[in-house]
């Protein structure tokens, strides 16, 4: 089986409805963030990324949103579908390094 | 997966045996790193190269080496597995030029390694 979605925070939303998947990360000297979606078996998939002289991007059906101040970043999907059922991750990277920091990740489960 | 395979994709072996793991792309991207990925841990970095012979280590480089000796290959060296090393191996790749402008990290998908 898949373990790395066990004991992870699960969001659970109904098929058309937007979800918001929130990250806390730790580096007030990072200046990139990605976000990544991986399904049961696969490599994580780059969804989003936001350099950290901007508060908001948007993709097709996401949006990402940065808050320096808190440290927080966030992982909108508008209209969720079945298809968007996966584990999400953000990512930081720090001033100077060509590195990435992920966080623990996200389930979101998604119900017809 | 942008380009990049492992090999193998799934591999046991017994504790003290040393294993290789290869990752290849055909994107000709500089930057090429390995991460494991285990539950409750996400995924960690072990090893990078920012260009031939140019490696350096990551949060979890301990029992691991890399080399790197063409551009579209970056292996990775278990020299005497541990039952600890069991996981979940993944490659990835970043066309990053200079760490002012960074560029996203494209993953492969991955090799799962069981140490009996």
């Amino acid at each position: 089986g898949e373990s790395v979605g066990l004991h992870l925070p699960t969001l659970s939303v109904q098929e058309g409805d937007n979800s918001i998947i929130n990250c806390a990360y730790s580096n007030s000297a990072s200046d990139y963030f990605i976000w990544y979606k991986q399904e049961s078996g696969k490599g994580p998939q780059f969804i989003i990324d936001i350099r950290s002289n901007m508060d908001k991007r948007q993709g097709q059906r996401v949006t990402v949103l940065l808050n320096k101040t808190v440290k927080h970043l966030s992982l909108q999907i508008a209209a969720t579908q079945p298809g968007d059922s996966a584990v999400y991750f953000c990512a930081e990277s720090p001033s100077g390094y060509s590195t990435l920091t992920f966080g623990k990740g996200t389930m979101l489960l998604v119900s017809p | 997966d942008a380009g990049i395979t492992q090999s193998p994709r799934h591999k046991v072996t017994e504790t003290g045996t040393p294993v290789t793991l290869r990752c290849h792309q055909t994107e000709n991207h500089r930057y090429m790193y390995w991460y494991r990925q285990d539950p409750g841990h996400g995924l960690r970095l072990i090893h990078y190269s920012y260009g031939v012979k140019d490696t350096d280590k990551g949060e979890v480089s301990d029992g691991y080496s890399v080399s790197r000796s063409k551009t579209e290959d970056f292996l990775l060296t278990l020299e005497s597995a541990t039952s600890s090393q069991t996981s979940v191996y993944f490659c990835a790749i970043s066309n990053e030029r200079d760490r002012v402008k960074k560029e996203t990290q494209y993953f492969g998908p991955g090799t799962r390694l069981l140490v009996l």
